[in-house]
């Protein structure tokens, strides 16, 4: 079965500066997605990615698959209090996508 | 455009008791997803429906937990004579029809069992 180890587990940033939180993977990804979950709530979809090297970009989130496509990064630019959550990384199955593996999930917080 | 919906948001249940979560997918999604959420573990995918069907519940505990999605109405999780160890967070989530889309989550139903 396929694991997602995230990285670091949880990282604490003064308020403006950029951070990275690494995915990876024991198998080939799939379908690799990003989500954002605060304490209490359910999961917001940040981006999603399918082909190796791929990148996307929303709002100051840049997400990365690498070209073997077993890791995958996420990239916050002058980070902000509202950035502040669990940060998800999930795989697909090989199939549709239909059956998510979900990372061990990285806790950022925002310092003002 | 409502999202995906889930209730009841809390949950109390003894133990023995039967405990039914309820799930309405985004419009125009015909594919339901359930996962749970133990504490201070990860999140963990449980079966994947489309309407009236079960597609895959590999991860479905084999006795006491249920899942259906009839042709109308919401998708509904059903754990029966529940026991402490079913206190979790319970996620649904659902996909338009094509597959290789993104999965959309609800705001969980929290269920605590005394």
């Amino acid at each position: 079965s396929q694991e997602l180890e995230q990285s670091p587990q949880s990282l604490i940033v003064q308020e403006g500066k950029n951070l990275t939180i690494n995915c990876t993977s024991s198998k080939t990804l799939y379908g690799l997605y990003w989500y954002k979950q605060k304490y209490g709530e359910g999961l917001i979809f940040l981006m999603m990615l399918q082909k190796g090297g791929e990148e996307k970009s929303h709002e100051k989130i840049t997400a990365k698959l690498d070209e073997k496509k077993q890791q995958s990064s996420l990239h916050i630019t002058a980070s902000q209090p509202s950035h502040a959550g669990i940060y998800l990384c999930g795989a697909g199955d090989s199939g549709g996508y239909q059956k998510v593996t979900f990372g061990t999930g990285t806790k950022l917080q925002v310092i003002p | 455009n409502a999202g995906v919906m889930q209730n009841p948001r809390h949950l109390v249940r003894r133990r023995g008791q039967e405990a039914r979560l309820r799930c309405s997918p985004m419009k125009g999604h015909s594919h339901v997803y359930w996962y749970r959420q133990l504490p201070e573990e990860g999140l963990k995918f449980m079966v994947y429906l489309q309407k009236e069907n079960i597609i895959d519940e590999s991860g479905m505990p084999k006795e006491r937990f249920s899942a259906e999605f009839p042709k109308e109405g919401p998708s509904i999780l059903r754990i029966q004579q529940v026991v402490r160890g079913d206190s979790a967070a319970y996620f649904c989530a659902s996909s338009p029809i094509h597959l290789q889309e993104a999965q959309y989550f609800g705001p969980g139903t929290r269920l605590l069992v005394l």
